[in-house]
């Protein structure tokens, strides 16, 4: 079983803050990193796909970034509101056997307070 | 838009019955998942199929099985339902190493 660590295990932040959290993963065999986020009572929704190292992807106020040499990943949200309170979930994919599945992390569950 | 559907969203059994949750995906996507979410535990995958009649264990097999018998169509089986398998159950498919598209969970409860 691969390792895929994710911290803070929980986050709770000021409505307008900034904040960012970690995904870590085996810097070997990498095929891609996956973000997705979810939302209570619905399903995870997928925010990123990032395969290359120095990756940087962006949707608004949350962005990643990826660096698969020392095999860690960031997401960072922007002015932080209510709204993006949720899990989110980062997952890998490797490049060898095994490779139908994704490996997800546990999750950091952000808590915005208006 | 993809849709992933999940026959229920709540389910309460007895302990021994046998039980079906059921998953259909409309995208054509190749492969499909069974998870299972936990507190503090994650998403672990319980079985996937690459193809029709095809599957392979995840992480956590012991208790289930699946059946795959159209493309669109995955159903997870749990023979004789014991209480710890009283958790949130999600189905999802992609096509090979994409993006997975979820279901909405099924929240099986074994009394």
């Amino acid at each position: 079983i691969l390792n895929v660590e994710q911290s803070p295990q929980s986050l709770h932040v000021q409505e307008g803050d900034s904040t960012n959290f970690t995904c870590s993963f085996p810097s070997s065999n990498f095929y891609a990193l996956h973000w997705y986020r979810w939302e209570t009572a619905k399903s995870p929704e997928a925010l990123f796909v990032m395969t290359l190292n120095g990756d940087e992807k962006k949707k608004g106020r949350i962005s990643a970034t990826l660096n698969t040499k020392e095999g860690y990943s960031y997401l960072y949200i922007k002015g932080s509101q209510p709204e993006d309170s949720a899990t989110y979930l980062c997952a890998f994919w490797n490049s060898g056997a095994g490779s139908y599945q994704l490996t997800f992390g546990k999750g950091t569950k952000l808590s915005v307070i208006p | 838009d993809v849709k992933v559907t999940q026959s229920s969203r709540y389910l309460v059994k007895r302990t021994g019955e046998k039980v079906f949750l059921e998953c259909v995906q409309d995208m054509d996507h190749e492969n499909m998942f069974w998870y299972r979410q936990d507190p503090g535990l994650g998403l672990r995958l319980i079985y996937f199929s690459y193809d029709v009649k095809m599957k392979e264990k995840g992480d956590i097999p012991e208790g289930y099985s699946v059946s795959r018998e159209k493309k669109e169509r995955f159903s997870l089986i749990l023979e004789s339902a014991s209480t710890n398998q009283t958790s949130m159950y999600l189905c999802a498919s992609s096509f090979p190493r994409d993006t997975q598209y979820f279901g909405p969970g099924t929240r099986l409860t074994v009394l």
